[in-house]
């Protein structure tokens, strides 16, 4: 069966740190987002991307960024991690064009001391 | 204003009771989606809607294009419905979704 994975489901490092999560699915979809879930806030799109080698800006995409190389995996790395960036981090990913349901990974669950 | 507000924010419901969560949104869209997400985080997308009515299981959707609004009902609720249910629209032809803040729902044996 098709899935989308995330890994690692948690973890914890300090500030300043470099971060990568990664998403990697098998749907052969072109749409992959990455989402942060913030009591009080919901979910809010960081990056997305339509295609290989193609990536745009969220509403909140300061300190992130991702890259599209193949089709599977969109990795989502946090620059220098701060503390505002705890959060639990949700890889999608959704066929082409308009009215296409996103299939969700587990969620990452970040902490940053 | 949020452009999504859904409606209640959280509900405790006894088991067997019909459920609604309401959605209201702003702007104009291609589609509208209701999620789940349980207590370990995982989310599940339940409907995918444009206009009408969808039905699964004891799950049914509609939406109302002229109004802007949707509602999710659960027909005989039980525990096992407890979730967060999620309202999110998707703008226009760019295919990305803007998120209700979702409805915690408690489901009492």
């Amino acid at each position: 069966d098709a899935e989308i994975t995330q890994s690692p489901r948690h973890k914890i490092t300090e500030t300043g740190r470099q971060v990568t999560l990664a998403c990697h699915q098998t749907w052969n979809h072109n749409n992959m987002f990455w989402y942060r879930q913030d009591l009080g806030h919901g979910l809010r799109l960081i990056h997305y991307s339509y295609g290989v080698h193609d990536t745009n800006k969220g509403e909140v995409s300061d300190g992130y960024s991702v890259s599209r190389s193949n089709t599977e995996d969109l990795p989502l790395t946090l620059e220098s991690a701060a503390s505002s960036q705890t959060s639990v981090y949700f890889c999608a990913s959704s066929e082409g064009g308009d009215g296409q349901p996103q299939h969700f990974g587990d969620g990452t669950r970040l902490s940053i001391l | 204003k949020n452009e999504v507000e859904q409606s209640p924010q959280n509900l405790t419901a006894q088991e067997g009771e019909f459920i609604t969560i309401n959605c209201s949104y702003s702007v104009g869209i291609s589609a509208l989606h209701w999620l789940q997400q349980h207590p370990g985080g995982g989310i599940v997308s339940l409907f995918m809607l444009s206009s009408g009515k969808k039905k699964h299981g004891r799950l049914i959707a509609t939406i109302n294009i002229q109004e802007k609004h949707s509602s999710l009902h659960i027909t005989a609720s039980h525990p096992r419905d407890s979730a967060v249910y999620i309202c999110a629209v998707e703008r226009v032809s760019n295919y990305q979704l803007i998120w209700g803040a979702g409805t915690k729902l408690i489901i009492k044996p």
